[in-house]
């Protein structure tokens, strides 16, 4: 168990919805990464926050956003879904930007 | 552009044999270097990183993966396989001062007993 807590497991819904994903971070940990995993793009850096800023910004699309919240928990907002935004998304936390990142349990998003 | 590239999507070993997974890598300036592992239906977990220092590293479960500068790599090894490291493995690369994170494309290792 790496102390990252991801809900909710697994979510299922139609395009065009909006869905939210939560992630906490281990304690004491400042910096919150998200990432999207499918199996044709493999894993790919999404966003991350550090201490409720945004830090970095990777492949995120517009109808994609992300905030960390002052007890340093995130979300991760999906809009306007498509078939293709079907995955697995990732939480990551680490105690600042530079050092190791430790993985949650992961969301699976399924879009029907 | 950076990135990282695990040339094999798949790795088969037997049991008890040494095992290699892949990995090179292209960063503009000095990087941070990681390997991951997923079990099925779970998130990644950390097994080493190379920052700075000695080009060999060891991490958990007896694996250690070497740095190469030269030829812009970090293989990950261990000399004696289990059954139990079955698994999906990620690279990674972060470049110094960005934040920014790169993972390979995983590499799938089976080992046999």
């Amino acid at each position: 168990d790496s102390g990252v807590t991801q809900t909710p497991k697994h979510l299922i819904t139609a395009t065009g919805q909006r869905v939210t994903l939560r992630c906490s971070p281990r304690s004491g940990d400042l910096s919150v990464y998200w990432y999207q995993q499918s199996l044709d793009q493999g894993l790919q850096f999404l966003i991350q926050y550090y201490n409720g800023e945004e830090r970095a910004k990777g492949n995120i699309l517009e109808r994609f956003s992300a905030q960390q919240f002052p007890d340093l928990h995130s979300e991760l907002n999906l809009s306007s879904l498509e078939l293709g935004d079907s995955a697995l998304y990732f939480c990551a936390s680490s105690v600042e930007g530079q050092d190791t990142q430790y993985f949650g349990p992961g969301t699976r998003l399924t879009v029907l | 552009a950076q990135s990282v590239a695990q040339p094999e999507d798949q790795v088969n070993v037997a049991e008890g044999n040494p095992l290699t997974v892949k990995c090179t890598y292209s960063v503009s300036g000095n990087p941070y270097l990681f390997w991951y592992v997923q079990y099925p239906n779970r998130g990644l977990q950390f097994l080493l990183k190379y920052i700075t220092g000695d080009n060999l590293v060891k991490g958990s479960y007896g694996f250690e993966a070497e740095f190469n500068k030269s030829q812009t790599s970090f293989h990950l090894k261990k000399p004696s396989a289990l059954v139990s490291d079955s698994a999906l493995y990620f690279c990674a690369v972060r470049e110094y001062n960005f934040n920014k994170f790169y993972f390979g494309s995983g590499t799938k290792l089976n080992v046999k007993p």
